[in-house]
């Protein structure tokens, strides 16, 4: 099956700083990439979907400007939580496809905690 | 809006019976995708099965087992000879353009 790797896998941060999530399709080019945040016993919530070369969709209350995405090329898309904060703490999901209604293979995910 | 639910928050099996977990789902759409996906401890999001619409027949994956009922629009997955490995979350998913609707989830619990 195709493969997703997702880096880091935990990361601990400090308030106010930023933090870069990689996600890499590692044996399929991956047209569009999905970020999702999953909280603690509930389910994936998308944030935003990010195909290569162009500008993430951002799903409603997601703010574009803390959650900056990047999907530069057909294997990589990043995301950036600026002037991260102890609620932006949670577990974000990352997931590639090759096209539009094929099947979405998922990163390891990160678990990022801001203290 | 596309929605989709799962009504088992938690399900328990005895190792080596069968389980059903149940979905579902509402759309107008006639041309569609399903997904279980499986979410152990770990975290990570395993693709358990899949199914096309347009296809009558149910998708099967060795001791995973979907009965697909389109008119219904139910989606539940069975689990044969459950082993203690299968002990996970349990997530149906729809897929109707490029983006999944996910259900609840159902935490399935294997007793020994």
């Amino acid at each position: 099956g195709a493969v997703v790797s997702q880096h880091p896998s935990r990361v601990i941060c400090k308030s106010g700083t930023s933090v870069k999530i990689e996600c890499r399709s590692l044996d399929f080019q991956a047209t569009t990439m999905f970020w999702y945040r999953q909280f603690p016993k509930q389910s994936l919530m998308l944030m935003a979907t990010s195909n290569e070369g162009s500008k993430a969709t951002y799903e409603q209350g997601v703010e574009k400007d803390k959650f900056l995405i990047n999907h530069a090329s057909l294997t990589l898309s990043t995301l950036t939580v600026t002037s991260a904060h102890p609620e932006d703490s949670s577990f974000y999901i990352c997931s590639a496809t090759s096209g539009s209604r094929e099947t979405q293979y998922f990163g390891p995910g990160t678990r990022l905690l801001v203290l | 809006a596309q929605t989709v639910t799962q009504s088992q928050p938690e399900m328990s099996v005895q190792e080596a019976e069968t389980v059903t977990l149940s979905c579902t789902y509402d759309t107008s759409e006639s041309d569609y995708y399903l997904f279980w996906y499986k979410q152990p401890p770990s975290r990570q999001m395993i693709l358990v099965i899949r199914q096309e619409a347009y296809k009558q027949q149910n998708a099967t994956e060795n001791r995973f087992s979907v009965n697909f009922q389109k008119a219904a629009k139910s989606f539940s997955l069975k689990i044969s000879d459950s082993q203690l490995g299968d002990a996970a979350m349990y997530f149906c998913a729809y897929n109707a353009g490029n983006m999944l609707t996910f259900g609840g989830g159902t935490r399935l619990m294997v007793k020994p």
